[in-house]
């Protein structure tokens, strides 16, 4: 089977900077994703990890670790509009490159 | 530019009655197509997928069917909808990157 986990909340301050942990287990990898939901709209993509090692992507940066089947991304400089739900993802073999989503982070940034 | 539209973007329904939900990409061509549910603060749940024109493959057993007529065209169906069967479903299109493109969702509301 296949199981992402994450932590379902996240509260920090505008301005600091926040980590949102992933572990997996997949039948299957070829890599982990992030995604960005705001209330009412549709997922949007973050970053991708094939490799370990981390990406960064302006205030966002994603790491990925494959030994340990673990991930997380991290925010910095938290604005109130990153207020919004997380999601890792993995991305494993079957038709069409099959992603698969976690259950979500919904982090608040507080004033 | 790639674009993908799914419609109706809101509807209400009758237990029992059918569902018709329709996605179209443009500007890209033989994607792979997906069709995901979520449920009211949940993730998001992989229901079927789809190589190719006529070729479907489902992840979750449950009374919706999906089809795929033409080659940037992936409609989800039911002959009849479950109280169950609520919730915001989303088509989306991949990249050869593997990065997920949403559609802007159609929420389903079952009374």
């Amino acid at each position: 089977g296949q199981s992402l986990e994450q932590p379902s909340e996240v509260t920090a301050v505008e301005g600091a900077i926040v980590q949102i942990n992933c572990t997996y287990q997949t039948s299957g990898f070829y890599g982990l994703s992030w995604y960005q939901q705001h209330d009412g709209g549709a997922p949007t993509f973050l970053s991708y990890n094939a490799l370990d090692g981390l990406e960064e992507t302006g205030r966002f940066s994603s790491f990925l670790s494959r030994s340990d089947s673990y991930g997380y991304l991290l925010l910095q400089e938290l604005q109130m509009k990153d207020s919004a739900s997380y999601f890792c993802a993995v991305r494993s073999p079957g038709g069409g490159f099959k992603t698969i989503f976690g259950a979500g982070t919904r982090l608040f940034v507080k004033a | 530019s790639q674009t993908i539209h799914q419609w109706p973007a809101t509807l209400v329904q009758p237990v029992g009655s059918p569902l018709s939900l329709e996605c179209t990409v443009e500007g890209t061509s033989n994607p792979n197509l997906y069709w995901y549910r979520q449920a009211a603060g949940r993730g998001l749940q992989l229901l079927f997928y789809s190589v190719g024109i006529g070729q479907i493959s489902s992840e979750v057993p449950q009374n919706l069917s999906a089809s795929r007529p033409q080659d940037r065209q992936f409609i989800l169906s039911s002959k009849k909808l479950l109280l169950s069967d609520s919730g915001f479903y989303l088509c989306a299109w991949s990249s050869e990157a593997g990065e997920l493109f949403f559609g802007e969702g159609s929420r389903l509301t079952v009374l």
